[in-house]
């Protein structure tokens, strides 16, 4: 079945410094959602991409989604404080819905 | 702003023992889902669920697994016999209509099975 990768696991950053999360699919994906988490929070939506080789940018976030539709990635820049928390990739194929297992981002002020 | 909401947030059951979680998704939504998280682990999907009944669900969501929407505001999701592995924070979400993407998730219930 579909097996939806996330690297890394963990990311520590200074404040200021960018930050990337990447998300690798077994199979190809009609679509893939980005989330966050605080700790201790619920998942909140952030972006879907959709089509082969998309670029979406939200203020400091930019997403992208793989010509071949397997990958994506998450790019933030400047890293503050507030950015804090985990973020999860979701990847659909023709049957399934999976999560990546996360990126956990701490930032050190 | 509408949120979605969810009782209990914790819930301390013994194996063997039925629970149901309930939830009420934004007024209006079309789109309702649970997700489960075991401590420290990656969300995984359970169901999904649209005008009245089950449009996809994963493997984990087996026989002991059930969903309701009983009246026009609740979703609810049953486990018959909870296991001890079935500890987890259920999280139920919506979404507006075929043409938003955007889950709308609720603070979570944390299933404690002892």
């Amino acid at each position: 079945g579909q097996q939806v990768m996330q690297i890394p696991q963990y990311q520590h950053v200074q404040e200021g410094e960018d930050f990337t999360t990447y998300c690798n699919s077994s199979t190809t994906l009609s679509n893939i959602q980005w989330y966050k988490q605080r700790p201790g929070g619920h998942p909140v939506f952030l972006i879907q991409l959709v089509k082969s080789g998309e670029v979406k940018k939200q203020k400091r976030l930019t997403f992208q989604f793989g010509e071949a539709k397997k990958n994506s990635s998450l790019h933030i820049t400047a890293t503050q404080t507030t950015d804090v928390g985990t973020y999860f990739c979701a990847g659909r194929d023709n049957n399934d819905m999976r999560f990546g297992a996360g990126t956990r981002l701490t930032v050190k002020p | 702003e509408p949120e979605v909401t969810q009782t209990p947030s914790h819930q301390v059951t013994q194996m063997g023992q039925e629970v149901i979680l309930r939830c009420v998704p934004i007024s209006n939504h079309l789109y309702f889902y649970w997700y489960r998280q075991i401590l420290g682990q990656k969300v995984e999907f359970l169901v999904s669920f649209y005008n009245n009944e089950i449009s996809e669900k994963s493997e984990i969501f087996d026989d002991q697994f059930s969903v309701e929407r009983p009246d026009g505001s609740n979703f609810t999701l049953k486990i018959r016999s909870t296991k001890l592995e079935d500890s987890a924070m259920y999280f139920c979400a919506s979404r507006p209509s075929p043409l938003s993407y955007e889950q709308y998730f609720g603070p979570g219930t944390r299933l404690t099975v002892t």
